[in-house]
């Protein structure tokens, strides 16, 4: 049971470059997200899926793209990067979006955005 | 709307002394209240949760109590060790939707 997994690890990127970056979870669980986490900011959320077919603005969306590929898979993709991108995207799932489940946290993906 | 604040760092310590990270939240209605724990290089992790008023959540000797009349979830360990060393983020879920809140993170050293 390797829990919520995340590629790459590491990441670098020109401006205007675009990559997506992969989460998958082998916990049967309903809902992802997307966090960023940039220094004295804390988390941020950028998108989430409750479920399967659903996906959902977080706090930060602008610039990124998600795609719930299917229960175990969600992806989120910088179509055109920015410096301001650069940051450090976890990935996260739960059992139930019912607001009352903890959340599991990928290693995370380390991007630099030049 | 909701959210999380907590104390912030960075937080230095000597071996064996009492920790206290302050987290208060804003929230309507009854929000499950979480603190996380992130170690060098790695994810977040679970380190302990209260779902409702007055509940106490415990792991690892870390304890936070859940008081609702002062919308507080402080994380209290009576004797930290070196292997204790992390940033630690408090966190709330409303019982209403999806999304978690986090708060901006507590970064502790632990001073042999």
């Amino acid at each position: 049971n390797a829990g919520v997994t995340q590629t790459p690890k590491f990441q670098v990127l020109k401006t205007g470059q675009s990559m997506t970056l992969q989460c998958a979870q082998d916990m049967n669980h309903n809902s992802m997200y997307w966090y960023r986490q940039d220094p004295g900011m804390g988390l941020r959320l950028i998108y989430y899926s409750a479920s399967e077919g659903t996906t959902d603005k977080g706090e930060v969306p602008n610039g990124y793209n998600v795609s719930r590929l299917n229960k175990r898979e969600f992806s989120l993709r910088l179509e055109s990067a920015a410096p301001s991108q650069t940051s450090v995207y976890f990935c996260a799932s739960s059992v139930q979006g019912i607001g009352k489940e903890t959340q599991y946290f990928g290693p995370g993906t380390r991007l630099l955005v030049l | 709307g909701d959210s999380v604040t907590q104390m912030e760092g960075p937080v230095t310590l000597s071996e064996e002394a009492f920790l206290t990270i302050n987290c208060t939240y804003t929230a309507t209605g009854y929000p499950s209240l979480f603190w996380y724990v992130q170690y060098p290089g790695e994810g977040l992790q679970l380190l302990l949760k209260a779902t409702k008023a007055d509940d106490k959540g415990s792991n690892k000797g870390f304890e936070a109590t859940y008081r609702k009349e002062t919308t507080s979830f402080h994380l209290e360990k009576g004797s930290v060790q070196v292997s204790d060393s992390a940033v630690y983020f408090c966190a709330l879920t409303p019982n209403t939707g999806n999304q978690f809140y986090f708060g901006t993170g507590t970064s502790l050293t632990v001073i042999p």
